[in-house]
């Protein structure tokens, strides 16, 4: 099992440019979340997918849109990156039932000029 | 969303001293876990207490839930170079399904 994979690792993009950052599970989790890691500001949520099909808008949505493809899989995409969201951006996936321990991805470190 | 506040944000001990973080809210938790991430790392599940009072312990890391489950703490004894890392405590959110992090301690520890 590879658990939460992440791509890309790394990134850098040009203010106003577009990308979408690619997550998927192996573990028949239904719920998949996005964060941003910034320094002293711990971990906030982005979006989330309770299940395939639904997603919800966490802590800090703006400027990001996600689609829930599968089960397996949640994109995160930037339709125009700003400095701001220069950030590590971590993909979560947790089964249901329960307190719905999170596992985590890698994480994808994202510049952004 | 509900906040949790971790103390103290740094901690920087020598190998061989205990170290202790805390986790406090303003409300009642339905449950608390905590996670640790290493320098460079992702955020790894360490335990999860659900229990008014709960003590759960692993190897030289005791964690603890408040009797008021307001309050939460995660000790480690004899600390390790190992044990580098920022620990994060996190509890479920009014959804029920995302989890609401504080902002982590940071712990150095030098040999």
């Amino acid at each position: 099992n590879a658990g939460v994979t992440q791509t890309p690792k790394f990134q850098v993009l040009k203010t106003g440019q577009s990308m979408t950052l690619q997550c998927a599970q192996d573990m028949n989790h239904n719920s998949m979340y996005w964060y941003r890691q910034d320094p002293g500001m711990g971990l906030r949520l982005i979006y989330y997918s309770a299940s395939e099909g639904t997603t919800d808008k966490g802590e800090v949505p703006n400027g990001y849109n996600v689609s829930r493809l599968n089960k397996r899989e949640f994109s995160l995409r930037l339709e125009s990156a700003a400095p701001s969201q220069t950030s590590v951006y971590f993909c979560a996936s947790s089964g249901s039932g329960g307190a719905k321990t999170q596992y985590f991805g890698p994480g994808t470190r994202l510049l952004v000029l | 969303g509900q906040q949790v506040m971790q103390i103290p944000q740094y901690q920087h001990v020598q190998e061989g001293e205990d170290f202790t973080t805390y986790c406090n809210s303003s409300t009642t938790l339905s449950n608390i876990q905590w996670y640790k991430q290493r320098p460079g790392g992702h955020p790894v599940f360490l335990i999860q207490l659900v229990k008014s009072g709960e003590v759960k312990k692993q190897k030289r890391l005791t964690f603890q839930f408040g009797e008021a489950k307001k309050n939460s703490s995660l000790h480690i004894t004899a600390t390790q170079t190992t044990d580098v890392g920022t620990y994060f405590c996190a509890h479920q959110a009014n959804s029920g399904y995302a989890l609401n992090f504080g902002k982590g301690t940071s712990l150095l520890v030098t040999p």
